[in-house]
């Protein structure tokens, strides 16, 4: 198995441009999760979804920032314009029901300048 | 009181050293815990579950206590290659999988 799948692992971009980050679950695995991590704050959990639904958005920091689950194999979270204070390290991470923890992806170093 | 609760440390420690850390969580329906182990720009990694009534990997071993709703993980001989964050994950159950992670536990061991 692959594992959890994200790309771009670096993406460096002008204050005002749209940041699409991509994530590919592992196979099988219903939960989809996207959280954010910075030194300031730790991994804060964005939102995450179940059999492609979303089911809890309340991370989303604003109204600039969207995710899909278009299917089961992928996801995107998409930032719309891009601020400096979205630097950070976005995760994907995926599960199934039970206690089998939580397979992370490699994640996307987001740079806003 | 935040969910989930850690001592950032760090914690300097020499080779072959025997080091804990706790965690704390303040949701008394939490129904599955973990250790993640993060090394430097990597993602998190899963370490191990702790089980209710305590569990061992090699080297390392967890205990959880459901009465004053903190776990522990207690490394045995510490090499090199243990230097790392430790993340405590809660899930909060009620059939929820949805993890709260701690901000880590900093562990350095030296020469």
């Amino acid at each position: 198995d692959a594992g959890v799948i994200q790309s771009p692992r670096h993406e460096v971009t002008e204050m005002g441009q749209e940041v699409t980050l991509r994530c590919k679950p592992i196979s099988g695995h219903d939960y989809l999760f996207w959280y954010r991590q910075t030194m300031m704050r730790g991994l804060e959990l964005l939102i995450y979804f179940n059999n492609n639904v979303p089911i809890d958005d309340s991370g989303m920091p604003e109204d600039r920032f969207s995710a899909k689950m278009p299917n089961a194999s992928f996801s995107t979270l998409k930032i719309q314009p891009s601020e400096p204070r979205d630097s950070a390290v976005y995760f994907c991470a995926s599960t199934i029901p039970g206690d089998y923890g939580y397979t992370f992806g490699s994640g996307t170093r987001l740079t806003v300048v | 009181r935040k969910e989930v609760e850690q001592d950032p440390g760090p914690f300097n420690v020499p080779e072959g050293a025997t080091v804990a850390f706790n965690c704390t969580y303040s949701n008394s329906a939490s129904q599955s815990f973990f250790w993640y182990r993060q090394d430097c720009r990597k993602e998190p990694k899963l370490l191990m579950s702790v089980y209710s009534s305590g569990n061992e990997d090699g080297r390392f071993t967890a205990q959880l206590n459901r009465a004053s709703q903190y776990i522990s993980l207690l490394i045995r001989d510490s090499k090199l290659s243990d230097s790392a964050t430790y993340l405590c994950v809660v899930n909060t159950g009620g059939g929820s999988y949805i993890p709260t992670f701690g901000r880590g536990t900093s562990l350095i061991v030296h020469p």
